[in-house]
């Protein structure tokens, strides 16, 4: 069974600080490497997505792939009030039995993220 | 553009009886997703679709659940008998292509089975 791990949190952090989410995943085959934010009582939104190992920027936020580690993480500077919300990390791999030309998401429990003002 | 369209958004029914979920995908987008979330969990792929053909439903409880993509456009998620357990949020997302790039969700139906 395909795995995706999150802290559940609560992660607090005060408004304007780093917030730092990390994201482990079993399935080596994985391909891409989603972040997604939902709040409360909404549907998950993505917010970046991932395929090479290194850094990728987005504004407020950076996501960090390392597939040796088999490891993804999510930081966001500035953090604001209106970042508080749960952090899906999603990981993509091929669906078993597709031959290689379908995939799928895997979702972890996702962290609950609050900035305190 | 529309985004993904669900119905209803809220439903209450008894254990044992039947229940079925509506979608419809953003228009152009191939690939169509039943997601089934328990509250304090990240969403559960149960069936995806590639135009009308299903993809994978490994973790589709196929003894009460079963779904349908007619014509490769809408699709219809029914549970019959529910259980307590299926009290959940269904989500529908869909995307151009199976798998790759983003997913876009729908709303969500809010399931109490009791």
């Amino acid at each position: 069974q395909k795995e995706v791990e999150q802290n559940s949190g609560p992660l607090s952090v005060p408004e304007g600080a780093i917030a730092s989410l990390n994201c482990t995943y079993s399935d080596r085959g994985s391909q891409s490497f989603f972040w997604y934010r939902q709040y409360s009582g909404k549907s998950p939104e993505l917010i970046m997505f991932i395929y090479s190992n290194g850094d990728k920027e987005d504004g407020r936020f950076t996501a960090q792939l390392n597939k040796a580690s088999q490891y993804v993480s999510l930081l966001i500077r500035d953090s604001q009030p209106s970042d508080s919300a749960t952090y899906l990390c999603a990981v993509n791999g091929p669906v078993a039995g597709g031959g290689g030309s379908n995939y799928k998401l895997t979702f972890g429990k996702g962290t609950l993220l609050t900035v305190n003002p | 553009e529309a985004g993904v369209a669900q119905s209803p958004r809220y439903k209450i029914i008894e254990k044992r009886q039947s229940v079925a979920f509506w979608c419809n995908p953003i228009s152009g987008h191939a690939t169509l997703y039943w997601y089934q979330q328990i509250l304090g969990q990240g969403p559960k792929l149960l069936i995806q679709f590639q135009n009308n053909g299903v993809v994978d439903d490994s973790q589709l409880p196929k003894d009460r659940f079963s779904a349908e993509r007619l014509k490769g456009v809408d699709s219809t998620l029914k549970i019959q008998p529910a259980k307590l357990e299926d009290s959940a949020v269904y989500l529908c997302a869909s995307s151009l292509v199976a798998g790759v790039g983003e997913q876009y969700f729908g709303p969500g139906t809010r399931l109490t089975v009791t």
